[in-house]
């Protein structure tokens, strides 16, 4: 398996424009996750989707941000109109139920590395 | 959610055996620990799991006292690319309802 896949793995905007970050979830994987990392922040949960429903969407900062999940193998981070503060590494990560050495290990994908000027 | 406490930063050397340990006081009965690591420009990596006692792996071992308020990560004989940041997760499972918060981590420094 080829792992999470994300897209793209780096973007560099201007302040105001649409930026779309995509993910591929491993194949069977029943959840999806979008963290976004930064110095400041660390890791925070923005949004997951089970079996491609949102469950939880308490962590979306606001509503510049919005996630789609229109299939089992896809998903999308959108921001819009983006601003510098939303700097950051988006990282999507994806889980099965239960695996063999416990249950919702999540895998993560290499992440995307948003700069907005 | 119960809330960790992990120290900042730990340095080590090659070959030696390192332990983290993370407090966490308020736990559920319900709610597992995980370990996660994160190398620099890459995602964070499942380690390990456990509920309760000793869990180990082919990359580290897990224990858990009795009262299950702390964990101990231990890593064998530790090498230059273990340096990574360490983090303790404690929670529920999603299925369960529950949701896995990422603390600050402890930034492991491994020197030759």
């Amino acid at each position: 398996d080829a792992g999470v896949i994300q897209s793209p793995r780096h973007e560099v905007t201007e302040m105001g424009q649409e930026v779309t970050l995509r993910c591929k979830p491993i194949s069977g994987h029943d959840y999806l996750f979008w963290y976004r990392q930064t110095m400041m922040r660390g890791l925070e949960l923005l949004i997951y989707f089970n079996n491609n429903v949102p469950i939880d969407d308490s962590g979306m900062p606001e509503d510049r941000f919005s996630a789609k999940m229109p299939n089992a193998s896809f998903s999308t981070l959108k921001i819009q109109p983006s601003e510098p503060r939303d700097s950051a590494v988006y990282f999507c990560a994806s889980s099965p139920v239960s695996t063999e050495s416990g249950a919702n290990v999540l895998t993560f994908g290499a992440g995307s590395r948003l700069t907005v000027l | 959610l119960a809330k960790t406490t992990q120290p900042i930063s730990m340095d080590s050397y090659e070959g030696q055996e390192v332990n983290i340990t993370c407090s966490h006081n308020n736990i559920a009965t319900n709610d597992y620990i995980t370990w996660y690591q994160q190398f620099p420009s890459q995602g964070p990596r499942f380690i390990i799991q456990g509920y309760k006692t000793k869990v180990t792996n082919e990359v580290a071992s897990l224990f858990i006292p009795a009262d299950r308020k702390s964990s101990t990560l231990s890593l064998p004989r530790v090498s230059l690319s273990d340096t990574a940041v360490y983090y303790c997760l404690v929670g529920v499972f999603y299925n369960q309802g529950g949701k896995l918060i990422f603390g600050q981590g402890t930034e492991l420094s491994v020197k030759p």
